[in-house]
């Protein structure tokens, strides 16, 4: 079945500890992208990939960090949490950059 | 830089009823438009696109034309169901200098009633 697959749906974790959000596609896509959705802002792009080792920042970068060494990878690294990245977060990929994403089934992150 | 204004939520209609949310759009460049669908604990799941201005893209019974002039691609179904409750988010695509952008608006939630 063609998804994209993000792990782990919910994640608990304290202010500083690393933590690392995986997403996989397998689909062959080029794009991948990240997502944060909070109440009242929608969604917002963090960052995104348009092949391997490309990747550029979305709208609300800080504090995260993304790498695509393979082409259905894309993690999402929080080197340091604050309470202010408590979310949903979304991945999400597409063949063209106007073919429309396909999007995983999101991860709740908290951190207190 | 690119925005997207949608009406807000939430909006409650009876089975049946006729369906328009609206989506208006600024952009700099010549920009795709996409309606996405959002159902209780899941992701988003793309309903319809149109790429380019007069397009029309239309699926599940949802319709939305890419109209240029009035920079707007509005969503509408003429006869909603009960399972067609779900957030709906108006979104862009733009590429420019080398770099693609998705620009969602902030949601409209839907709640069809029997």
């Amino acid at each position: 079945e063609a998804q994209v697959t993000q792990n782990p749906r919910y994640l608990i974790t304290v202010t500083g500890k690393k933590l690392t959000v995986t997403c996989s596609q397998n689909m062959n896509h080029e794009y991948m992208s990240w997502y944060r959705q909070d109440p009242g802002l929608g969604l917002r792009q963090i960052y995104y990939s348009m092949n391997v080792e490309v990747t550029d920042k979305g709208d609300v970068p800080e504090g995260y960090k993304v790498s695509r060494k393979e082409k259905r990878n894309f993690p999402l690294i929080l080197e340091s949490p604050s309470p202010n990245q408590t979310s949903l977060y979304f991945c999400a990929s597409s063949p063209t950059e106007n073919y429309g994403y396909t999007f995983g089934s999101g991860t709740r992150l908290t951190v207190v | 830089g690119n925005s997207v204004t949608q009406m807000e939520g939430p909006v409650t209609l009876s089975e049946e009823a006729f369906l328009t949310i609206n989506c208006t759009y600024t952009a700099t460049g010549y920009p795709s438009l996409f309606w996405y669908v959002q159902y209780p604990g899941e992701g988003l799941q793309l309903l319809l696109k149109a790429t380019k201005a007069d397009d029309k893209g239309s699926n599940k019974g949802f319709e939305a034309t890419y109209r240029k002039e009035t920079t707007s691609f509005h969503l509408e179904k003429g006869s909603v169901q009960v399972s067609d409750s779900a957030v709906y988010f108006c979104a862009l695509g733009d590429s420019g200098a080398g770099s693609y952008q998705l620009t969602f608006g902030k949601g409209t939630k839907l709640s069809v009633i029997p």
